[in-house]
């Protein structure tokens, strides 16, 4: 069963404008929230991440929103550039025990094209 | 430095090879992770390894035998694998069991012929 849901496949947007990338999540006991970003042959690259007790995290062009009460988190890039191109993948995580640690659910990703 | 690596990239192999996958991380992490990821797949937990003893397996087949040498490094030992094992092998570590950043190597590409 998947926990964290991104439900739009792909997304092409142009150059210079907002990206917003969603992503759904039904277990309430998630209470961290990460954006990796991947290119091909390359694994996953740390990019955001948001804690359950915030509802807004920037980092440069990255902004991350949660909105905790709909489980819906998103990722937005301004302005979108070229490089931006990649998939990006919604990860959540909690502590489901002492040994566990945060062990990350993903989505299935969303193929990001910046188009120039 | 913020850099796992995994040796090989690439990996072929028959279904009655042993072969071992391995990667490495120079950050002072104590968790390590391996993960499998098939085509348009999100990446799947198998295992995850704190201060080099095993913490979780997500009921892996036993086919697949993860081994923490050290801190700095972690393998994951493959005999007797099917077809559809093959995927993208992707290791990662964090900081401790506590650390949320997880830091992903590039993967291996295993195909099992």
């Amino acid at each position: 069963d998947q926990q964290v849901k991104q439900n739009s496949p792909s997304l092409s947007v142009q150059e210079g404008r907002i990206s917003i990338l969603n992503c759904d999540y039904t277990n309430s006991m998630f209470d961290y929230f990460l954006w990796y970003k991947k290119y091909p042959a390359e694994g996953p690259t740390f990019l955001i991440s948001i804690s359950s007790i915030k509802d807004k995290n920037e980092d440069g062009r990255f902004t991350v929103f949660l909105n905790k009460s709909a489980k819906h988190l998103s990722l937005h890039i301004v302005p979108s550039q070229p490089g931006d191109s990649a998939v990006y993948f919604c990860a959540a995580s909690y502590v489901r025990n002492s040994n566990s640690g945060y062990a990350l659910n993903f989505g299935k990703g969303t193929s990001l094209l910046v188009t120039p | 430095d913020t850099e796992v690596t995994q040796t090989p990239k690439h990996l072929v192999m028959g279904m009655t090879n042993k072969k071992s996958l391995k990667c490495e991380q120079h950050m002072g992490h104590r968790a390590m992770y391996w993960y499998k990821q098939k085509a348009k797949k999100p990446p799947e937990l198998m295992f995850v390894y704190s201060y080099e003893k095993l913490s979780i397996n997500e009921s892996v087949p036993s086919r697949f035998s993860p081994e923490c040498p050290n801190s700095s490094l972690l393998n994951l030992h493959l005999h007797a694998l099917q077809p559809e094992d093959s995927a993208l092998y992707l290791c990662a570590s964090s900081q401790d069991l506590r650390g949320y950043e997880q830091y992903f190597g590039p993967g291996t590409r295993l195909t099992v012929t």
